[in-house]
Formats: C-alpha cells, sequence, structure tokens
C-alpha cells in the first residue's frame, strides 16, 4: 500500500521569506515523487518530480524539493517566497503494487500563504 | 496554446439529470484521467485509460461511467448525479503512468 501525508494544512509566510511545504511518503517499493500547484479554479500544475538521482530536485518557479529516503520526505522549499506563490500544494507518490498496477496517490494538500 | 481543455467550465444539472462533461487533449498522450475534487480537498481518481484500455477505480459509484472514443477525446458521464456529486471534475493526461500529468482547468458541476 502506498500513502502521501502532508501534515500542515496551512502554512503562513511572510513575502521574501523561505518556505518549506512538508510532505511524507510511504511506498513499497522506489517512490515516483511529484510536486503540483493549484491556483483557484484552475487545474494542477506540475512542479517538478524525483525518480533517482541527485536528492535536490529543481523545478518551475524557483521551487526546488530535497528527497530524504531515510526520513521518507519530500519537503517542497523555495529560497524567497513570493505574494504570487499563495496556492494549494499537492504531494503525490507513484508506486507499482504486487499486481503490476501503477497508481498515482495525492496528498491533502497544503495551502500557501504568503503575507505582504 | 492549451494543451488539455475541458468544457464547459461551469456545468449546472437538475437532481438525476444525467449530464456528460469533456475532455480533449492536444499533447497526443497516452493516458488520460478523470479525477473528482470537492472543496480544495486531494483529488479523487475516478478512472483512467492507457490507450484503450479502461481502469475503474474500485470505489468510483456505478453511476459514473466514461467513455474514450479516440486518443484526444475522454468523456465523462454522469447518468443520475446526486447532490453529493456536485465537485469540480478534473480531466488530465500524462504520457505514460509514471510521466508527470498535465491537467485541465476542470468543470466545476453544480446540481439543482
Amino acid at each position: 500500500a502506498q500513502s502521501v501525508a502532508q501534515p500542515e494544512d496551512q502554512v503562513n509566510v511572510a513575502e521574501g521569506n523561505p518556505l518549506t511545504v512538508k510532505c511524507t511518503y510511504s511506498v513499497s517499493g522506489n517512490p515516483y515523487l511529484f510536486w503540483y500547484v493549484q491556483y483557484p479554479n484552475r487545474g494542477l500544475q506540475f512542479l517538478l518530480k524525483y525518480i533517482t538521482g541527485d536528492n535536490l530536485v529543481k523545478g518551475s518557479y524557483g521551487f526546488e524539493a530535497e528527497f530524504n529516503k531515510s526520513q521518507t520526505s519530500f519537503h517542497l522549499k523555495k529560497p524567497s517566497a513570493l505574494v504570487s506563490d499563495s496556492a494549494l500544494y499537492f504531494c503525490a507518490v507513484r508506486d507499482i503494487d504486487s499486481g503490476g498496477y501503477q497508481k498515482v496517490t495525492f496528498g491533502t494538500g497544503t495551502k500557501l500563504q504568503v503575507i505582504p | 496554446d492549451a494543451m488539455v481543455i475541458q468544457n464547459p467550465r461551469y456545468q449546472v444539472t437538475q437532481f438525476g439529470k444525467p449530464v456528460t462533461l469533456s475532455c480533449s487533449q492536444t499533447l497526443n498522450h497516452n493516458v488520460m484521467y478523470w479525477y473528482q475534487q470537492k472543496s480544495s480537498q486531494a483529488p479523487k481518481l475516478l478512472f483512467h485509460y492507457y490507450d484503450k484500455d479502461f481502469n475503474n477505480e474500485a470505489d468510483t459509484p456505478d453511476n459514473f461511467q466514461s467513455r474514450r472514443p479516440n486518443t484526444s477525446f475522454c468523456f465523462l458521464d454522469i447518468r443520475s448525479p446526486g447532490l453529493g456529486d456536485a465537485a469540480m471534475y478534473l480531466c488530465a493526461t500524462s504520457r505514460s503512468e509514471e510521466k508527470p500529468q498535465h491537467f485541465g482547468d476542470g468543470t466545476r458541476l453544480s446540481i439543482l
């Protein structure tokens, strides 16, 4: 079974400060991990992914995420938050079950509020 | 250069009246997905197609069906909508199941 957890419903950060949105995962095999962002009344937009390779992954709009296998985490980070980063962020994990079926599971989402 | 297009953006239907939501893509992706999303919750996968192979999630209500007549188009049919089916419905595509998904902007369905 696979799961992904986003422990914070909301994160507030002042504009210009670094931000972190947390994600932990549990999978039976090697994880494929994703971050998506959703603005109001829009679909999800892909930000970045980790499949293999460097643990620090760089993505769109200045975001990056760090894969930590020992802590089973994939936290999203940005060095300097913008007001326009305010949105809903979803972590997702893809795994393959014992039947060979691939499935992507989304976390419950974290609302990021950047305060001017 | 819209790549995944959902029509309409807003749909209102009456309780029990069948409704069809549509999705088209210009990416020529093999995989298409339908999700239901309520009140900024996690998207809930209803169905997905790998090419013509149809996969129905175990907990998708029987009320929901899907069709994919060709690579570019996919439809979500709700046979007898109930009040609990009011939600945002998101269509997504991907080149393959391990690749990132590209989402449309959704259809917000209201039930009167």
